[in-house]
C-alpha cells in the first residue's frame, strides 16, 4: 500500500467502550498527527509526535490516549467517549517538521467515529 | 482571531471556467507556510499546494495556482479550466511556529461545486 491508511474507517462505539483507531503511513516520513474534524467547525490538531516524541498536545481530554511504537505507525486509543466526540478523525505524516515546503502533511482517509 | 479566514462557505463554477477561493490569515511570525487541501466527499484530505513566506514567486501545481499576496495577508487559491471532479470541499491552512513547536492552523473551508 501507498500513502496513509488508517483504520477502520467507520465506527459506531457506545460510551463504556473501548476501542482504538490505527494509522499507517507508507511513506518514511518521521512526523505523525491526529486531527478531529467536526460537522462546521475547522480542523483541530489533537497530537503531534516527531521521531515517536510526543511534541504537542493540544489539551486534548485524557479520553483520547495517543500511541505511536515506530514512526511508521500510530494509535488513537480511545475510553468512555461522549456523544460530542462524533467526528472524522484524521491522522496525517510529513517528511520533516523543521520548516519548508518538506513539511507538508499527507493524510490519511480518516476514520468516521460515532458515540452513542 | 481567526488565524485562516475563509469567507466563501460555497461556490459554483461553471466546467472549464477557472474559479478563485479566497483565504486571509494573520500571524506575526515571519517565517510561515500555507497550504491548500481538497477534501472530497470520501473525507480524505488531498494536498494541493504550498507557499512559503519567502518565497517570491507564486506557487503552481498543475491546474492550481497561489495568489500569494503578503501585504494583504491573502493566500487565494485560483483553479484554471474547472473538472467536475474539481467539486469538493477546500481548506486552507497555515503553518507557523518553529521547530519543535509548530502549529497547523485550518480554515472552515470553501464547498466548491462544479456545474456541467
Amino acid at each position: 500500500e501507498t500513502g496513509v491508511t488508517q483504520t477502520p474507517r467507520h465506527l459506531v462505539m457506545g460510551m463504556t467502550n473501548k476501542k482504538s483507531l490505527k494509522c499507517e503511513q507508507h511513506l518514511g516520513h518521521n512526523a505523525m498527527y491526529w486531527y478531529k474534524q467536526s460537522a462546521k467547525k475547522p480542523l483541530e490538531l489533537m497530537f503531534v509526535y516527531s521521531l515517536e516524541e510526543r511534541v504537542e498536545n493540544n489539551s486534548v481530554p485524557s479520553r483520547f490516549s495517543p500511541e505511536c511504537p515506530n514512526s511508521s505507525h500510530l494509535f488513537l486509543h480511545l475510553h468512555t467517549l461522549q456523544p460530542e466526540d462524533s467526528a472524522l478523525y484524521l491522522c496525517a505524516s510529513s517528511q520533516d517538521p523543521s520548516g519548508g515546503a518538506g513539511e507538508t502533511q499527507y493524510f490519511g482517509p480518516g476514520t468516521r467515529l460515532l458515540v452513542l | 482571531a481567526q488565524k485562516i479566514t475563509q469567507t466563501q462557505p460555497g461556490m459554483f463554477v461553471q466546467e472549464k471556467e477557472a474559479v478563485t477561493l479566497d483565504c486571509t490569515y494573520d500571524t506575526s511570525d515571519q517565517s510561515y507556510g500555507l497550504f491548500w487541501y481538497k477534501q472530497p466527499s470520501s473525507g480524505e484530505m488531498i494536498f494541493l499546494i504550498y507557499q512559503g513566506s519567502y518565497d517570491e514567486q507564486n506557487a503552481t501545481e498543475g491546474r492550481y495556482s497561489l495568489n500569494f499576496q503578503k501585504a494583504r495577508k491573502s493566500a487565494n487559491l485560483v483553479i484554471s479550466a474547472s473538472q467536475l471532479g474539481d467539486s469538493a470541499m477546500y481548506f486552507c491552512a497555515m503553518r507557523e511556529g518553529t521547530s519543535g513547536t509548530y502549529k497547523y492552523i485550518f480554515g472552515t473551508g470553501t464547498r466548491l461545486k462544479v456545474l456541467a
